[in-house]
């Protein structure tokens, strides 16, 4: 069965720092990579995927990932941050190919930002 | 935006009363899920759907039915609510490349 780890419950950055999340996934293929955004009182916004090809993946509000087969990492990063990135931010795996029964989610990594 | 609707989006029941969430999308896109969001447990799925009257089970779905008689629309059914089930409830679909998961808002469900 796939898995994901989110080493980090909360992480603290100050505004303008650089940001790198953690993802560790457990999968017997190749899997498919997601990160998505949420924050308070909403839904989740995604962020980036991973499917194939170049394992360094841009997405949107400036964030990208790396694909690390061989750490079955995902991590997020971001260059400078803004007080409007925070929120809790989750990982997912899926099947590749892209399965029926949807994704697994970490259990999410709330980002608090600094002044 | 992925056409989703859900309703109620917030709902205060009382412990062994049935609830019935409502899931409805647009688009007319195949796959369907239901998902719980709780505090230190992430997202996890509760029972999904590849078409009409195609449903199944997720990991958490004890207690939990669903229905598809549409395209358009996911029920997800609490037969006799129970505190446990005080969670934040999120219906998605799947779709373009690798399936793909869109969320909609959210139904805040407390069981009193």
């Amino acid at each position: 069965a796939q898995s994901v780890t989110q080493p980090d419950i909360h992480i603290t950055v100050s505004e303008g720092a650089s940001l790198e999340l953690r993802c560790n996934y457990s999968y017997g293929a190749t899997p498919y990579l997601f990160w998505y955004v949420q924050s308070p009182g909403q839904g989740l916004q995604l962020l980036l995927k991973y499917f194939s090809g170049d394992t360094l993946v841009q997405g949107i509000k400036g964030f990208e990932a790396e694909f690390k087969r061989s750490q079955s990492s995902f991590n997020l990063r971001k260059p400078s941050v803004h007080w409007s990135d925070a929120a809790e931010y989750f990982c997912a795996v899926g099947a590749s190919g892209g399965g029926a029964d949807g994704l697994t989610f970490g259990k999410g990594t709330h980002l608090i930002i600094q002044p | 935006d992925a056409g989703i609707t859900q309703s109620p989006r917030h709902k205060v029941t009382e412990t062994g009363t049935p609830v019935t969430l409502r899931c409805h999308q647009t688009e007319n896109h195949r796959y369907m899920y239901w998902y719980r969001q709780d505090p230190g447990h992430g997202l996890r799925l509760i029972h999904y759907s590849y078409g009409v009257k195609d449903t199944d089970k997720g990991e958490v779905s004890d207690g939990y039915s669903v229905s598809r008689s549409k395209t358009e629309d996911f029920l997800l059914t609490l037969e006799s609510a129970t505190s446990s089930q005080t969670s934040v409830y999120f219906c998605a679909i799947g779709l373009g490349a690798g399936n793909t998961i869109y969320f909609g808002e959210g139904s805040w469900l407390t069981v009193v």
